[in-house]
């Protein structure tokens, strides 16, 4: 079955960067569209990006525009989120979901979290 | 830039029908799908392609899509229902994606 374990989260200064990993398996990673969306604490779902099977093409939320960059390595099933200038407005709960049908999310990781040192 | 607007919560006796509405606009050219989270727990899809069902969602969960709002509908709603449930579409000419607010269904 899909699997997508994501990695890389941790506790950071404002400013600062991170580099968020999803290992996929179960499917054949390098056909699929791949997207992050993340959850603020008590908060609702917000797509950050989203990446094409061949990652020729990417989007963003105009929330991270500038600031995340989305990337993958088809030869490692995996989905990267580079996050740089990093703000106490990013602290969240970042899932990698696999894109389904019509630009839905049809599996979903179990998230890593992202918290900003006081 | 799309605004999907949610009730915040809605509550419904065991055994009646919960309507959860997603009203947005420009929905006649989109289609709408449906997640629920449980406490702690990641999103799951529970309804695609507004009225296309996953397998392992029951036949008694129901998707609409009027033009401007649509709908996820639970019959002989079960306390196992309660939970988050948000709306998305996908915008096609940006690649972007949005969501509802979520609504949270309540069991009495």
């Amino acid at each position: 079955q899909v699997d997508l374990v994501e990695s890389g989260g941790g506790v950071v200064q404002p400013g600062g960067s991170l580099r968020l990993s999803c290992e996929a398996s179960g499917f054949t990673f390098v056909v699929s569209g791949m997207n992050w969306v993340r959850q603020r604490p008590g908060k609702g779902l917000e797509w950050v990006s989203f990446s094409s099977h061949d990652g020729k093409s990417d989007s963003y939320a105009d929330s991270v525009r500038g600031r995340f960059t989305v990337s993958r390595d088809n030869s490692k099933n995996t989905l990267y989120l580079r996050m740089n200038g990093l703000k106490s407005d990013d602290t969240a709960l970042y899932y990698c979901t696999r894109d389904g049908e019509g630009g839905s999310f049809d599996s979903w990781g179990q998230g890593t979290l992202v918290t900003f040192s006081s | 830039s799309y605004v999907l607007t949610q009730p915040p919560s809605v509550s419904v006796a065991p055994g009646k029908t919960a309507r959860i509405t997603c009203a947005g606009n420009m929905f006649g050219s989109k289609t709408v799908h449906w997640y629920k989270q449980k406490p702690g727990q990641a999103p799951v899809q529970v309804f695609y392609y507004d009225t296309d069902r996953p397998s392992g969602i029951p036949e008694r969960v129901s998707g609409s899509n009027s033009g401007d709002t649509a709908t996820l509908t639970i019959n002989r709603v079960e306390a196992g229902d309660e939970g988050d449930f948000y709306c998305q579409v996908w915008d096609s000419l940006t690649d972007n994606r949005h969501f509802g607010g979520g609504t949270k269904l309540t069991v009495l």
